[in-house]
């Protein structure tokens, strides 16, 4: 797959474990965010990352961290986890972070299966 | 900041006729309504977008129209084929420093042959 990849695909870890989620995209962009996808309920945005600088953290509980080491590759770091945390977590790229009068569609990564034991 | 609420949650059609998908949104100031379909087990993929200062887009059988005052904008599939089949989301962004999407809770679109 090109564009925006994620690995691992699926993860199964322990509420003690600490594990790392990664996303890299190979289309130029600036701007980079992670979203959970639980079912039944709206993509919830997590993070937003403009130029490696965080701009958008919803009150996201500490036990995930997030980590930008630059403009491809984006990282979410996980640790004592709860089963409620079981969900698909998407990364998504845009060329740039929105300006007011201006438009940037977002491109998904394939997902990370995620569930917390 | 902005809800956004998306009906219905389940919609099944029979191939060939049309689909409709409904979401509002409570953010006066969005100005940009993208629409996602995801496939079973894919990524979420953009199909077509409408920004604020339009009334209706259409992209061959796709069409989204946008009612400001009611705050209110809808996707429209005719001529629905059994690839239409996934679960299509809604979003309104912001104009907050992120500019961020919120999403709809999806829609699953079921084409019956």
């Amino acid at each position: 797959e090109t564009g925006v990849t994620q690995t691992p695909r699926h993860l199964v870890m322990g509420m003690t474990n600490k594990k790392s989620l990664k996303c890299e995209q190979h289309l130029g962009h600036n701007a980079m965010y992670w979203y959970k996808q639980s079912a039944k309920k709206p993509l919830e945005l997590m993070f937003v990352y403009s130029l490696e600088e965080r701009v958008e953290n919803n009150s996201v509980p500490s036990r995930f961290s997030p980590e930008c080491p630059n403009s491809s590759h984006l990282f979410l770091h996980l640790h004592t986890l709860q089963p409620e945390d079981s969900a698909l977590y998407l990364c998504a790229s845009s060329q740039y972070l929105a300006g007011v009068s201006s438009y940037n569609e977002q491109f998904f990564g394939p997902g990370t299966r995620l569930t917390v034991l | 900041g902005e809800n956004v609420e998306q009906h219905p949650s389940t919609l099944s059609v029979q191939e060939g006729d049309s689909a409709v998908i409904k979401c509002t949104y409570s953010d006066s100031a969005s100005n940009y309504f993208p629409w996602y379909k995801q496939e079973l087990g894919k990524r979420p993929q953009l199909i077509i977008d409408i920004r604020s200062n339009v009334g209706e887009k259409k992209d061959q059988r796709i069409a989204v129209t946008l009612n400001k005052t009611a705050k209110h904008f809808s996707l429209h599939i005719t001529e629905t084929q059994p690839e239409d089949s996934a679960v299509y989301f809604c979003a309104a962004r912001d104009t907050g420093s992120a500019r961020q999407l919120t999403f709809g809770s999806g829609t699953q679109l079921t084409v019956l042959p």
